[in-house]
């Protein structure tokens, strides 16, 4: 069964927007990362919030973790076209050995000029 | 250049004949996994290996097989494919929790 699910599953922005999406989970967890796919290509990591972390940043990026409501939400500020890709939160669950991911089903941004 | 390489890229097969889809990392990580994507799934775990000879079914290694007989190989083995086990399969490796993928082999088993 999938733990994470990205909300929404879609959405379309023009550049210099920003974009944010959500990911919910069921269990309590270890950490929760953040992944970026182009399309049919190998998954790039982007960030890796712990479950004691509140918020975290890379560049663009900005991550926040509520543990309280199992949610998380990735912001990328000022987009730029190379943002187009689909994106995954991924879970580890807090009773499982660290090395068992779960993947949501993504959400695909579009960024046109 | 820190890398993970699978083989082949691409592969179309018929149902039963058996192949194996070799992933390979040159980051001395000891972690190392299988994944499954489908459309509308996401990616799906089917096994991970946390250090050689140490392996462990993920969500879904029903049709699966696995070995770790080094650190840096980790094969994905379909004894008998059927043609639900179409899709594209990554292999993942890992130090400390971020992974790093293959570019992916796309598999269809006709």
């Amino acid at each position: 069964s999938q733990q994470g699910e990205e909300d929404p599953q879609a959405l379309s922005i023009q550049e210099g927007e920003n974009a944010t999406m959500n990911c919910s989970y069921k269990t309590s967890i270890n950490n929760l990362q953040w992944y970026r796919q182009n399309s049919g290509r190998g998954l790039v990591h982007l960030i890796l919030i712990r479950s004691n972390e509140r918020e975290k940043h890379s560049g663009r990026l900005r991550v926040t973790l509520d543990t309280s409501k199992k949610s998380s939400s990735l912001l990328i500020t000022a987009s730029r076209a190379a943002d187009t890709a689909s994106y995954f939160c991924a879970t580890d669950a807090i009773w499982d050995s660290w090395g068992k991911l779960q993947f949501g089903a993504g959400t695909q941004v579009v960024v046109t000029p | 250049e820190a890398q993970v390489t699978q083989n082949p890229r691409y592969l179309i097969t018929v149902t039963g004949k058996k192949l194996t889809v070799t992933c390979s990392q040159n980051m001395n990580h000891e972690y190392m996994s299988w994944y499954r994507q489908d459309p509308g799934l996401g990616l799906r775990q089917i096994y991970y290996s946390m250090n050689v000879e140490v392996t462990d079914k993920g969500d879904v290694p029903e049709g699966y097989k696995v070995s770790r007989k080094e650190k840096r190989n980790f094969p994905l083995i379909l004894e008998s494919p059927s043609p639900n086990q179409t899709s594209l399969y990554f292999c993942a490796s890992s130090s400390d929790g971020e992974q790093y993928f293959g570019p992916g082999t796309r598999l269809t088993v006709t």
